[in-house]
């Protein structure tokens, strides 16, 4: 069974900019999960998707935003971004059910750069 | 106060040696403990998971949860050089805060030939 996917790998912007970010789950898998990961902040939960509602939000700000389609794809984007948004994102899916249905599986991330 | 306390590192052991990585935490209603192990640059990758108090193995790999205590450790045994990566305790309450994970900060291991 194939792992989750992220797209794309390494991106670079520029401060203002938006971007987007997107995550093919496990096949199956109907919860996704969006993280940061930064040297200084580490994991930090951004929001989780199931079956196309968001179910839970961390503290970022609006310019912070995703969605879910039909298939479980899910996409956030960013906005105006700032130099702080540098990090590696993270997506992670799973069944979204009891444990063990919830644990998460990570892709390999997407690195962004803000110039 | 962070909600789950981990040692950044770093550990440089000799191969064959006995790792222990541990974890604190503050929220009692945390029930459901994993580790995750990341190498640089790739996304973390699930080792253990367990929602009950005491021991579980698997391989290597032998995780630890005292609720009583809220602390967590995972142990290597048999560490080899393949192991050097950065371990990250994660736990959920299975509450309100479905699909959300709390990570420890991640300690980074190096195991030497």
């Amino acid at each position: 069974k194939a792992g989750v996917t992220q797209t794309p790998r390494y991106l670079i912007k520029t401060r203002g900019q938006q971007v987007t970010l997107s995550c093919s789950p496990i096949s199956g898998h109907r919860s996704v999960s969006w993280y940061q990961q930064t040297p200084g902040q580490g994991l930090q939960f951004l929001f989780e998707y199931f079956s196309e509602t968001q179910r839970n939000k961390g503290n970022f700000p609006g310019r912070f935003s995703g969605r879910q389609f039909s298939n479980s794809r899910s996409e956030m984007n960013v906005s105006t971004l700032e130099l702080g948004d540098s990090a590696l994102y993270l997506c992670a899916s799973s069944l979204g059910g009891a444990p063990p249905q919830e644990t998460q599986y990570f892709g390999p991330g997407t690195r962004l750069l803000v110039l | 106060q962070k909600e789950v306390e981990q040692d950044p590192g770093p550990l440089s052991v000799p191969e064959g040696a006995i790792v222990s990585l541990n974890c604190t935490y503050s929220n009692s209603a945390f029930q459901y403990f994993m580790w995750y192990r990341q190498y640089s640059r790739k996304g973390p990758e699930l080792l253990m998971y367990t929602y009950s108090s005491g021991n579980k193995e698997d391989g290597r790999f032998t995780a630890q949860v005292d609720k009583s205590s809220k602390y967590i450790s995972l142990f290597i045994r048999d560490s080899q050089p393949s192991d050097s990566a950065t371990y990250l305790c994660a736990m959920s309450d299975r509450g309100s805060t479905l699909g959300r994970l709390y990570f420890g900060r991640g300690t980074q291991l190096t195991v030497w030939p």
